[in-house]
């Protein structure tokens, strides 16, 4: 069955260090999406990309990077991570209009 | 740009009765308004979906209706069961009935049904 898949699903880094998290989608779609979950906030855009080649920015980019280089992977790069970025990571991906979202991955940055 | 309330922030309900969750909105251009279910632990999942040509919309248990006049969306659930307790986010979108854009998040409803 196609799905998404989140790697690593728990990490703990240490302020400064780069951390990339991975994301991977057998649907074959075009559009993914990192979002980050904190207390209060919901769930916010950090990046997105509408295919191959293609990124952008979302409400809440500083300190985040991404790079598509084929439809199935969108990795999340924390340049130097910061104790603001300990949270929940989703990434996501869509088609027609349904977001669908990974498992998640839980950062720590101590 | 486009922000999300949701109210309330925590509701409690007996077994069987209804619960309803309410989301405005402020971009009159907003086409498509998700729904999703998080329990604890889990990643949000798409519960139901209602696009800006359509007043309501339903799934056995589960509606939700649209008043674009208002800018303001519900989701509405009947019979609610102890399974139904989680958090729950709507959300709206002005980018190809969703599929593109920023999909902007309200803050959640945590739902606790009681047995």
């Amino acid at each position: 069955d196609a799905e998404i898949t989140q790697s690593p699903r728990h990490k703990i880094t240490e302020t400064g260090r780069q951390v990339t998290l991975a994301c991977h989608q057998t649907w074959n779609h075009n559009n993914m999406f990192w979002y980050r979950q904190d207390l209060g906030h919901g769930l916010r855009l950090i990046h997105y990309s509408y295919g191959v080649q293609d990124t952008n920015k979302g409400e809440v980019s500083d300190g985040y990077s991404v790079s598509r280089s084929n439809t199935e992977d969108l990795p999340l790069t924390l340049e130097s991570a910061a104790s603001s970025q300990t949270s929940v990571y989703f990434c996501a991906s869509s088609d027609a209009g349904a977001r669908f979202f990974g498992p998640g991955t839980r950062l720590t940055v101590l | 740009g486009e922000n999300v309330e949701q109210h309330p922030s925590t509701l409690s309900v007996q077994e069987g009765d209804s619960a309803v969750i309410k989301c405005t909105y402020s971009d009159s251009a907003s086409n498509y308004f998700p729904w999703y279910k998080q329990e604890l632990g889990k990643r949000p999942q798409l519960i139901i979906d209602i696009r800006s040509n359509v007043g309501e919309k339903k799934d056995q248990r589960i509606a939700v209706t649209l008043n674009k006049t208002a800018k303001h969306f519900s989701l509405h659930i009947t019979e609610t069961q102890p399974e139904d307790s989680a958090v729950y986010f709507c959300a709206a979108s002005t980018g190809y009935g969703g599929s593109q854009g920023n999909l902007i998040f309200g803050k959640g409803t945590k739902l606790s049904v009681k047995p």
